[in-house]
Order: structure tokens, then C-alpha cells, then sequence
């Protein structure tokens, strides 16, 4: 089975700090995503990545950067959190061995900016 | 540009009767539709996906949905709902098999 990993299930964090959401996938995915989700909003896409070292802004990028320094690991930088950020975030691969795939989801991180 | 309509926030069936959640999608091209499901305090799962053939197609946990080309909907049904059935779906639509365009969700309640 594909297994999507968050490193938190719950986090609280200050504004102004920088937070940093990590997401590990064991089925060698080329493709990784971050979604934010909210109520009455759906996901929304924040940042994606095709391969390591790559990334595309997704619909809302503003206040958040990425990095893929390897392929099984996606991680998601809030270099200066807001109250706004606060919201469940999710991380999803996929991976281009077929196409049409769906993508497999973490069981996301759900963030309290104070 | 992309887009997924889900007209109801709330939808409410008693346990043994038919459910159906509507979605309605925009795609330029051919549709590539997903259902998903989220149980309180998890990720997304998969459900159900439409890439070309039948027109019906079945999934996980006994629910199927209809994909409608002169609607542009596909709604997600299932015969006889259950409690455990009790969820936010997600009906999402994937332009090009990689990315995709979420819905805004409805929540399903299946009342005992």
C-alpha cells in the first residue's frame, strides 16, 4: 500500500515564526503536491513538484515556499506564519508509472497560528 | 479554465435509502473525474474515477457514480446508504491526469 506520511497531526505555532510541514512517500511518486483546505473552499493547491529540486506555485503560493531536496520528500515553509494560515493542510503524490492516476493523500497536518 | 461545482454543502438520507452528491465540472478537453471521500480528522481517500469508457462506473464501498457528457456532471450514488457512509465527498476533475481541481465538498450525513 502507498503510504503518505505528515510529520504532525496538530500544530500550534506563533505569527511570525517560520513553520515548516514535512511529507514523506514510500512509492518512489515523482509527483508531490500541498493543498490547504477550508471550509465551503475545497483543497486549494499551493505548490506542487514534477522531480527533485523542481517546483511549480500552484493557485495560492503567496506566503509559502517549498523544497524537494529528494524525491521521496516534499516539505512546505511558512517562512513568516499568520493568523490567515491557519487551516488543515494536506500533502498528496502520484506517480506517473500509468496515467490518470489518483492521487494518494496524507492523513494532513492541521495548523493553529495564534 | 478548470472548475468543480458541488451545489450542496449538506446532504441528509436516512440509513437503506438511495443517496446521490451532485458535482458539475468545467474542463476544456476530456474529463478525467475523481470522487474522493474524508472521515473526520483523516486525509482523502479514494473513491471512484472516470477516464473513458462506460458511462457508470463502480468504486470502493459500493458506490458508483454517472458520468454525463451533455450535463457535464457526475454524480456519485450508492443503492442502500449506511451510517458509516457519514463524510465530506469530494468530486474533483484532473485536465491532464496529474493536476487536479477540487470541488468544495458536501457533507454527508446518514441518519440511523
Amino acid at each position: 500500500d502507498v503510504k503518505v506520511t505528515q510529520s504532525s497531526r496538530y500544530l500550534v505555532k506563533r505569527t511570525g515564526e517560520k513553520v515548516f510541514l514535512e511529507c514523506v512517500q514510500d512509492m518512489d511518486h515523482e509527483n508531490m503536491f500541498w493543498y490547504r483546505q477550508d471550509p465551503g473552499l475545497g483543497l486549494r493547491l499551493i505548490y506542487f513538484s514534477y522531480d527533485v529540486k523542481m517546483k511549480e506555485k500552484g493557485d495560492i503560493p503567496e506566503g509559502y515556499s517549498v523544497s524537494r531536496e529528494k524525491k521521496e520528500r516534499f516539505s512546505l515553509i511558512l517562512e513568516s506564519a499568520s493568523t490567515n494560515q491557519t487551516s488543515m493542510y494536506l500533502c498528496a503524490s502520484v506517480g506517473l508509472q500509468s496515467s490518470y492516476n489518483e492521487q494518494f493523500f496524507g492523513p494532513g497536518t492541521r495548523l493553529t497560528v495564534l | 479554465a478548470q472548475s468543480v461545482a458541488q451545489p450542496e454543502d449538506q446532504v441528509n438520507v436516512a440509513e437503506g435509502n438511495p443517496l446521490t452528491v451532485k458535482c458539475t465540472y468545467s474542463v476544456s478537453g476530456n474529463p478525467y473525474l475523481f470522487w474522493y471521500v474524508q472521515y473526520p480528522n483523516r486525509g482523502l481517500q479514494f473513491l471512484l474515477k472516470y477516464i473513458t469508457g462506460d458511462n457508470l462506473v463502480k468504486g470502493s464501498y459500493g458506490f458508483e457514480a454517472e458520468f454525463n457528457k451533455s450535463q457535464t456532471s457526475f454524480h456519485l450514488k450508492k443503492p442502500s446508504a449506511l451510517v458509516s457512509d457519514s463524510a465530506l465527498y469530494f468530486c474533483a476533475v484532473s485536465p491532464y491526469g496529474q493536476n487536479f481541481v477540487f470541488g468544495p465538498g458536501t457533507r454527508l450525513s446518514v441518519l440511523p
